[in-house]
């Protein structure tokens, strides 16, 4: 069955950077677009960016960019998000969630959530 | 970007009533070439992520209980629990993958 299992939480400084890893199972890593979402302490969620991990291509929210960089390895089928100049508005879950059918850009299935903490 | 509205924001439902949640978008996601509606719905439990139910606005995805149900197109959706069970008790989402980036409802926090 698809698996995506993310990192540990995290606890960074303000202007820090964080990199998140997804491991993926139970499908063919590179068919399949990883989306990353993001969901602040009792808010709602946020979409930040999708990565193609066929040809690495990437494509990220507007506020993430030049921020955020989205990565994988396919010889491990794991897929990293990092998030560089950390403030305390950045403190969230995180998760990585595979696209449904290829690029449909809704998730069936998602990682468990990787809680990053910004404080000083 | 799409601005998602959903209302309300909580409703309290006895155990066995029925609960309603209302989605509305700031455009259409009727995509007329394939008469499909870009709309998602999502369920999610403290401590968890979230969980697709609905997709195509009205398919339920597998496994999910026939107590849920949900309608609509264009710009005003609906998703319907018509016995609310202890297990229900959520926050719901509705998402819109119509345009990038998807965007997603507040949530509603569903309670018994």
């Amino acid at each position: 069955q698809v698996q995506l299992v993310q990192s540990g939480a995290e606890v960074k400084k303000p202007g820090a950077s964080v990199k998140v890893s997804c491991k993926a199972s139970g499908y063919t890593f590179t068919d399949y677009y990883l989306h990353w979402v993001r969901q602040a302490p009792g808010q709602g969620l946020e979409w930040m960016g999708w990565l193609n991990p066929n040809s690495g291509a990437t494509n990220l929210a507007q506020s993430f960019r030049g921020r955020v960089t989205l990565t994988r390895d396919t010889s491990i089928t794991t897929a990293y998000m990092e998030l560089s100049g950390l403030t305390s508005d950045d403190t969230a879950l995180y998760f990585c969630a595979r696209d449904t059918s290829g690029y449909e850009y809704y998730f069936r299935n998602w990682g468990q959530g990787t809680l990053v903490t910004v404080s000083s | 970007d799409i601005v998602m509205t959903q209302s309300p924001d909580s409703l309290a439902v006895s155990l066995g009533e029925r609960a309603t949640i209302n989605c509305k978008s700031s455009q259409s996601l009727l995509y007329s070439s394939n008469n499909k509606n870009y709309l998602t719905w999502y369920q999610q439990k403290p401590g968890q992520p979230p969980k697709l139910l609905i997709y195509w606005a009205s398919t339920r995805d597998f496994g999910v209980p026939d107590r849920f149900s949900a309608s609509g197109s264009g710009t005003d959706f609906t998703l319907t629990i018509s016995s609310l069970q202890a297990e229900d008790v959520a926050v719901y989402y509705c998402q819109q993958h119509y345009s990038i980036p998807p965007t997603f409802g507040g949530g509603t926090k569903v309670e018994i």
